[in-house]
């Protein structure tokens, strides 16, 4: 059982550009959540979605920052117009709410380095 | 809202010494869960041990195990025998048991083992 894939791994982007960070969550988990993660601090909580649904988004900036998680496919984490304070680890995590609790695993996270 | 508390940003032990991480949280909630995750410098998250709220017998994984004080909202990590590979950052989280609902992170402990 594959666990939470993220790609790119690694990603540079001048500043004004779009970058574009996907994650494909666990087989058989619906929930998929972003986190990111500045240099020697921990994760902030960025937004929650179940398969096209945003269910928390409250830790998103306002402007240049959008997720989706459509019914086929990847979780995207859009942000437009990067700037160098972007630059950070992005995590993505999936978790599947059954009977027996809930665990949210990780992937090994994608870093965009903006320049 | 809910908070987690690590107060000790590094620590550094021995190997085969025992070393307990603190963490604290603040929560209105009666269920929820309560976690340990691990860093290492390959910057993926691993998690370590799991704890539900309404469990009374403090959880344990080999080596690691939790002291949880529901009362005091408290809930360290004990390493038993540490070993170099240990050395990581490592987090302290809380969850809402509600199935609309995310992880929140300390700021994390760095901890050190020395050869």
């Amino acid at each position: 059982n594959a666990g939470v894939m993220q790609n790119p791994r690694h990603l540079v982007r001048r500043r004004g550009q779009e970058a574009r960070l996907r994650c494909s969550p666990m087989k058989g988990h619906s929930h998929v959540y972003w986190y990111r993660q500045l240099p020697e601090e921990g994760l902030k909580f960025m937004v929650y979605l179940q398969k096209e649904n945003i269910i928390d988004e409250s830790g998103m900036p306002k402007e240049r920052f959008s997720a989706e998680f459509p019914k086929e496919g990847p979780s995207i984490l859009r942000i437009q117009q990067v700037v160098r304070g972007d630059s950070a680890a992005y995590f993505c995590a999936s978790s599947y709410l059954g009977l027996s609790g809930n665990t949210i695993y990780f992937g090994e996270g994608s870093w965009l380095t903006v320049v | 809202a809910q908070t987690v508390t690590q107060s000790q940003p590094e620590m550094s032990v021995q190997e085969a010494e025992t070393v307990t991480l603190s963490c604290t949280y603040d929560t209105s909630e009666s269920n929820y869960y309560l976690f340990w995750y691990k860093q290492p410098p390959s910057r993926q998250m691993i998690l370590v041990i799991r704890q539900e709220a309404y469990k009374q017998q403090n959880a344990t994984e080999n080596r690691f195990s939790v002291n949880f004080q529901k009362a005091a909202k408290s809930f360290s990590l004990k390493i038993s025998d540490s070993q170099l590979g240990d050395t990581a950052m490592y987090f302290c989280a809380f969850m809402k048991m509600n199935r609309d609902d995310k992880i929140i992170f300390g700021k994390g402990t760095r901890l050190h083992i020395l050869p």
